[in-house]
């Protein structure tokens, strides 16, 4: 059965670094990738889509990567500071989107 | 961009009490709407996808005559909690796709918090 994993359950990293999340998956071919990111008690928001066929995008300070051969992609947030600190949560499409378990981030100042 | 709003964002109610949430996409007609599930510290867990004039699809685990959802229009779905108890206390999403050509993009709704006592 498809399987999305999310490296870590917690990351905390100092202001100013980068911090990187990992997702991978199993079973599943996607024709792309989503982020979202997640504050408490709200609703998840899009960030970035990534497709098969591309290997990076970047968005600000953002920069995702797609390694379709690992099955994997990468997260990262550059220059990073405490109002990142959130939940960040990959997704595959489908019928329905699958959301792996989030990773939450805390950026310390 | 797009919005999909949720009503009520919180309620509070007795046990044995039925609670409709409303979800609607706001400046566009959506696709299929879906609708989630979130435990505290936890992902997203789906619990059915509805399209617009037909029946929701289920996913396994979740009991269609407790959460019954109606999809009246392109711009409206709606979720009954019936007779909820205290271990139907979650955070409820609902999300709206519209499907561009081969783009899909799923908008999500700002959730509503049910705290059943």
């Amino acid at each position: 059965s498809q399987k999305i994993e999310q490296n870590s359950e917690a990351l905390n990293i100092q202001e100013g670094k980068t911090a990187t999340l990992t997702c991978n998956y199993t079973n599943y071919s996607p024709a792309y990738l989503q982020w979202y990111r997640q504050d408490p008690g709200r609703g998840p928001v899009f960030l970035l889509l990534i497709r098969e066929n591309e290997k990076e995008k970047r968005k600000e300070r953002l920069k995702v990567t797609f390694d379709t051969t690992l099955k994997q992609s990468l997260f990262h947030i550059t220059a990073s500071q405490p109002a990142d600190s959130a939940t960040y949560l990959c997704a595959l499409p489908g019928n329905m989107l699958t959301f792996g378990g989030g990773t939450r981030l805390m950026v310390k100042p | 961009g797009a919005v999909v709003s949720q009503h009520p964002s919180w309620v509070i109610c007795k046990s044995g009490t039925s609670v409709k949430i409303e979800c609607r996409s706001l400046d566009f007609q959506a696709t299929t709407m879906f609708w989630y599930r979130q435990f505290p510290k936890q992902s997203l867990m789906l619990m059915a996808t509805s399209n617009e004039g037909s029946k929701a699809t289920y996913e396994q685990g979740v009991e269609k005559d407790k959460f019954l959802i109606n999809h009246a229009s392109l711009t409206l779905s709606t979720l009954t909690v019936t007779s909820a108890h205290p271990e139907d206390s979650s955070f409820y999403i609902c999300s709206a796709t519209v499907l561009a050509g081969f783009r899909e993009t799923q908008y999500f709704g700002p959730g509503t918090r049910l705290l059943v006592l």
